[in-house]
Parts: structure tokens; C-alpha cells; sequence
């Protein structure tokens, strides 16, 4: 079946630093993906809608410039945490979804720790 | 927020048991998707069911659809410990994004 991919699945990095996460799409072109995040024991919350060769959607309250998406190919999209605080850490999930059906594929996630 | 939500928050049952989740949301929808979580993992799609479809199966799992009500439930059959996991619903509109309910986590115990 179709398989997203994310990494690095685990990132552990100091306050103020950039951390970068990849979502590759390995089985079809995702012309859109998603970026989710979650708190523990909590739901996924959207943050944005990546749409490839275009700027990204953002939910409102999440903050562009804190969190640069970019979706550069068609299997590829990024999401950069700039200037990480603690209030960062979370669980990132990536989706991308296929044009020939109506469901995401979820990527493992991504944990994000800042010390 | 549009969140659905979900009941119960959490349940626990006995293997063999069935187990039924709720969802309720609040804005029309194109469909509603169910889809599971084991802890600290991503999110497996489960099951589909379009705006205009009442009932469906996968095997062990079934699910309805009430949209007079903007209501679903996951019903899985005769649960295994493997089971065990969180679940939650989620409704796409018009743009393809989903909005996912608060979740029910599911303990099956042998």
C-alpha cells in the first residue's frame, strides 16, 4: 500500500536552534500534505496544507514564520522549526494525500524535544 | 474549534468483547474517516464511509453514519488484545483537510 515517510523520527536540540523534518511520499506524487501536530494524549491538530510549487495554508494561530513549510517536489515536503523553545516539543505527523483516492497516508510521526 | 469529539474518552474491555466508539461532529461533510494510533506511532486509515452511505464493513470493524444527527460509531467485533490502541475520527469538507475528533483510547486486556 502507499508509504509516507518521515524523518528523522526522533530529535532532540537546544533552544534557538532550527530543526528541519522531511515527509517523503513513496509510493504516489502528492500534490498536497499535510502537517499535523499533537500533544501528548491529545488529538492532531492541522497545522498547515502543503501544496507543491505553491506557498503553504496555515491554520489559524500557527505562525508562518516559526514554522517554514516547503513542498518543493511532488514526494518532498519540509517543515522547519525556526528557533526552537520547549513549547515546541510535540509529536509532528506528516500526510499526504493521494489524488486518485479520498484518504491521507500518515507518515510515523516525528517526536521533537527542546531542551 | 471544529473539533469532533469522541465517547468514550477511554474504554476498557476483555478480549472477544465488542467495542464501540462515537463520534459526533459539527459542520457537513464530504465523508468521515476512522483511522488508529498505537502509542507514539502514526495514524493507520481504518475505514471510509461517504456523506451518503448509512453502514460499512471491514471485516471485524463497522461503521455508521448518522448525518441528521452529524453523528458515527466504530463498532469492532470480537476484539483482540492487538487491538488495543487509540482511534479516532475524522471528517473532510469540500478541501480535503481533515478535522480529527478528540479520540477514544481502547485497552483490550487478555
Amino acid at each position: 500500500g502507499a508509504v509516507v515517510s518521515q524523518h528523522p523520527s526522533r530529535v532532540i536540540c537546544k533552544s534557538g536552534t532550527s530543526v528541519k523534518i522531511e515527509c517523503r511520499s513513496l509510493d504516489f506524487q502528492a500534490t498536497t500534505m499535510f502537517w499535523y501536530r499533537q500533544f501528548p494524549k491529545q488529538s492532531l491538530m492541522l497545522m498547515a496544507t502543503s501544496n507543491e510549487g505553491s506557498k503553504a495554508t496555515y491554520e489559524q494561530g500557527v505562525e508562518k514564520d516559526k514554522f517554514l513549510i516547503n513542498h518543493a517536489s511532488l514526494t518532498l515536503s519540509t517543515l522547519t522549526v525556526t528557533s526552537a523553545h520547549p513549547e515546541d516539543s510535540s509529536f509532528y505527523i506528516c500526510s499526504a494525500r493521494d489524488p486518485n483516492k479520498e484518504t491521507q497516508y500518515f507518515g510515523p510521526g516525528t517526536r521533537l524535544l527542546v531542551l | 474549534s471544529q473539533q469532533g469529539e469522541e465517547d468514550p474518552q477511554a474504554l476498557s474491555i476483555q478480549e472477544g468483547e465488542n467495542a464501540t466508539m462515537n463520534c459526533s461532529y459539527k459542520t457537513s461533510i464530504n465523508n468521515l474517516q476512522w483511522y488508529r494510533q498505537n502509542s507514539g506511532r502514526g495514524l493507520v486509515h481504518l475505514i471510509l464511509i461517504r456523506s451518503n452511505e448509512r453502514e460499512k464493513h471491514s471485516g471485524r470493524l463497522r461503521v455508521t453514519l448518522d448525518t441528521s444527527k452529524k453523528s458515527s460509531s466504530l463498532l469492532i467485533t470480537a476484539s483482540r488484545a492487538a487491538d488495543t490502541a487509540s482511534y479516532f475520527c475524522a471528517t473532510a469538507g469540500t478541501a480535503s483537510k481533515l478535522t480529527f475528533g478528540t479520540g477514544t483510547r481502547l485497552q483490550v486486556t487478555l
